[in-house]
């Protein structure tokens, strides 16, 4: 098994410029997430989606927007790049374990907006 | 006041000892509990989860909350160098399904 898996791995966009970040999980997972980590910040949900065919905004999910494909995917995508964008994305998939929902991290993308 | 709230370090310990990293929370409804482990330019991976009082052991690490308190701490114990990361906590909170809530993080330094 993969896990959860993250592409690009890196990205430099310019102010204005589009892209999709790919997300996807082959763990049979309901739950998928999206999170942006910057320092000092910690990690913040920007959407998520508890199950094929719903989506749900996070804390930060301005700028962004989301779509869950199917079970395994789940794609973060910025219309119009922004200077404050520029952060380390993960994408997350969860599970119901012994008495609590367990998170999995992919690997992230490092975006750079200049 | 911060939802998840830890000591953002860094905390330092000598290899071999134990190093204990706290975190507290603010809401009563809060369910269950994790601890992830972050080396630098990695991802979270998560090492311990509890959701009932008390304490759980997982080899080298023990985990412990007290909902009364309002607090749950990570027992590392054997410190080793290769354990230097960052420890994030995280809460899930009820009726939130699988969402969570991550403080800060504490790093752990440990010095051979």
């Amino acid at each position: 098994n993969a896990g959860v898996t993250q592409t690009p791995k890196f990205q430099v966009l310019k102010t204005g410029q589009s892209m999709t970040l790919q997300c996807a999980q082959d763990m049979n997972h309901n739950s998928m997430y999206w999170y942006r980590q910057d320092p000092g910040m910690g990690l913040r949900l920007i959407y998520y989606s508890a199950s094929e065919g719903t989506t749900d905004k996070g804390e930060v999910p301005n700028g962004y927007n989301v779509s869950r494909l199917n079970k395994r995917e789940f794609s973060l995508r910025l219309e119009s790049a922004a200077p404050s964008q520029t952060s380390v994305y993960f994408c997350a998939s969860s599970v119901f374990g012994t008495g609590a929902y367990e998170q999995y991290f992919g690997p992230g993308t490092r975006l750079t907006v200049t | 006041q911060k939802e998840v709230e830890q000591n953002s370090g860094p905390l330092s310990v000598p290899e071999g000892a134990i190093a204990s990293l706290n975190c507290t929370y603010s809401d009563r409804g809060s369910q269950s509990f994790f601890w992830y482990r972050q080396y630098s330019g990695k991802s979270p991976e998560l090492i311990m989860s509890i959701y009932s009082n008390g304490d759980k052991e997982d080899g080298r690490f023990t985990a412990q909350l007290n909902k009364a308190s309002q607090y749950v701490s990570l027992l590392i114990r054997d410190s080793q160098p290769s354990d230097s990361a960052t420890y994030l906590c995280a809460v899930n909170r009820e009726n939130q399904g699988g969402k969570l809530i991550f403080g800060q993080g504490t790093e752990l330094s440990v010095k051979p």
